[in-house]
C-alpha cells in the first residue's frame, strides 16, 4: 500500500461545479497535511495546509481532514479554467519523520468552459 | 519578499559528469529540502536540512548525490558520475522552521536532462 493515495484522475468537472479532490494516507500518526497544486511545467504551490479534524476555508478552497478515516480532502466551489492544474496531497509524518513531507502521486483536475 | 531560487533553471550535461545544483532558500528560513520530480512522476524527498543539526539523507537513492548547506543559506545538490535515470526536475523548497507544522515553499526547479 502506498503511503499517500490520490484518485489519480484525470477529472472533469464544468466552470462553476465543485471539484472534488480526495487522498488517503497510511500512518495513523500523521499530524499535518498539506494540498499544492501544480501547473504543467511549474513547480508546486501550496494553497491549503490542515492540522486538526474538520474543515478548513479559504476562499473557494475547503480542505476536510478525518484522522480517523486517514482521510484528507479539497473541496473547490465555483471550479475556473484556471484551476485546472493537478493537485498534490502531502502529509507530514512528524515524531522523528519531521520536516519530510510524502506526496500521492496527484490528481489532474480540469475545469471545461 | 523574495521567494527560494534554484540555479541553473536548465542544465544538459552528459552520462558520467558531475553536476551542481543551487538553492536559495526564503530569508529567515531555517529549513531547507530537496526533492526529485522524474516526469509524470510525484515528489521524492531527498535531504532536509535544519538549522546546524545534522541533514535527514534518509531519501538519498545513491552514494552519487550529495548535498551540503552552510548555516542556514545556500545548499548545493551534487550528483556525481550522472545517469541518465537521474534525469528529472530538481525542486528545493524551505521553511520557517523543520517541525510538524510548518508549511514549505517550493522554489521553481532546475530541470536537469543527462544525454
Amino acid at each position: 500500500q502506498k503511503e499517500v493515495e490520490q484518485n489519480s484522475g484525470p477529472l472533469s468537472v464544468p466552470e462553476g461545479a465543485i471539484a472534488s479532490l480526495n487522498c488517503t494516507y497510511s500512518d495513523r500518526g500523521s499530524q499535518s497535511f498539506f494540498w499544492y497544486r501544480q501547473y504543467s511545467g511549474k513547480s508546486p504551490e501550496l494553497i491549503m495546509s490542515i492540522y486538526s479534524n474538520g474543515d478548513k476555508e479559504d476562499g473557494r478552497f475547503t480542505a476536510q481532514l478525518n484522522k480517523a478515516s486517514q482521510y484528507v480532502s479539497l473541496l473547490i466551489r465555483d471550479s475556473q479554467p484556471s484551476d485546472s492544474a493537478t493537485y498534490l496531497c502531502a502529509v507530514n509524518l512528524g515524531g522523528t519523520s519531521y520536516g519530510k513531507l510524502t506526496f500521492g502521486q496527484g490528481t489532474i483536475l480540469t475545469v471545461h468552459p | 519578499g523574495a521567494g527560494v531560487s534554484q540555479s541553473p533553471s536548465n542544465k544538459v550535461t552528459e552520462k558520467g559528469k558531475d553536476v551542481e545544483l543551487r538553492c536559495d532558500p526564503i530569508s529567515g528560513h531555517t529549513a531547507l529540502y530537496w526533492y526529485r520530480q522524474r516526469l509524470g512522476q510525484g515528489l521524492e524527498f531527498l535531504i532536509y536540512f535544519q538549522g546546524n543539526s545534522a541533514p535527514d539523507k534518509s531519501g538519498l537513492p545513491s552514494d552519487r548525490f550529495s548535498a551540503e548547506r552552510t548555516g542556514e543559506s545556500v545548499s548545493t545538490l551534487t550528483i556525481q558520475r550522472t545517469q541518465q535515470e537521474d534525469s528529472a526536475v530538481y525542486l528545493c523548497a524551505s521553511s520557517l522552521a523543520g517541525r510538524t507544522y510548518n508549511e514549505q515553499f517550493f522554489g521553481p526547479g532546475t530541470r536537469l536532462t543527462v544525454l
